[in-house]
């Protein structure tokens, strides 16, 4: 089945380590997305790759960062992990930008900061 | 201020009746409204998508509205059944905004047998 695929699905890391989180995707979507969810949180976008341009959001720390090598593969790099990064990452797609192109989501990776 | 609330409590009913969660929204003007809903552990999954100038739309048992003059959106699960425990988010679709969903915290609702 076409779906988003994130792994890992558990990710523990150390204070300051660096680590990268992974999602693929066999829609074909152009847009690829990346949130982080804290329990009982909204989703809060961190970036979005509309194909290969790239936007940042304002508030996205410079922490974290987002390659897309490919239409199908986006990752997600925490270049200095902090206690207060742990949470949940969403990765998502959706066709394209328009307001009828829904979002999938993967499974999302659960990341512990040590 | 931009705000988007849902029902800040958990929403417990008994199965077989009608579930309603509420969205309302401040200061934005959304050209489209979406709902989804998401299990423990898991992204979420798209319901439904409704457009401001829809007032209602179904899929099965599921129920939207959307009321632009109220700034509201609800949201029903007929017939409900243990397996509609979960939480639901809506999204707005902010035309202008690069498309970009502002979402709400979401409401639990667990549907007791």
């Amino acid at each position: 089945d076409a779906m988003v695929i994130q792994n890992p699905r558990y990710q523990v890391t150390q204070f300051g380590k660096p680590v990268t989180l992974s999602c693929s995707q066999t829609l074909n979507h152009n847009v690829m997305y990346w949130y982080q969810q804290k329990s009982s949180q909204a989703p809060k976008l961190l970036f979005h790759y509309y194909d290969k341009d790239f936007n940042n959001e304002a508030d996205t720390p410079d922490n974290f960062q987002s390659r897309r090598p490919n239409t199908s593969f986006c990752f997600l790099d925490i270049r200095s992990p902090g206690l207060g990064d742990a949470a949940m990452y969403l990765c998502a797609t959706s066709r394209g930008s328009g307001s009828t192109d829904t979002q999938y989501f993967g499974p999302g990776t659960r990341l512990t900061v040590l | 201020s931009q705000k988007i609330e849902q029902n800040s409590e958990a929403l417990n009913i008994q199965e077989g009746k009608t579930a309603t969660l509420t969205c309302n929204y401040t200061n934005y003007s959304p050209a489209y409204l979406q709902w989804y809903r998401q299990d423990p552990g898991r992204g979420p999954v798209f319901l439904l998508l409704i457009r401001e100038n829809e007032k209602e739309k179904r899929k099965e048992r599921l129920k939207v509205t959307f009321d632009t003059t109220l700034k509201q959106s609800l949201f029903h699960i007929t017939a409900s059944q243990p397996a509609d425990s979960a939480t639901y988010l809506c999204a707005l679709d902010i035309a202008g905004n690069n498309r970009k969903l502002i979402w709400g915290l979401g409401t639990s609702l667990a549907v007791n047998p």
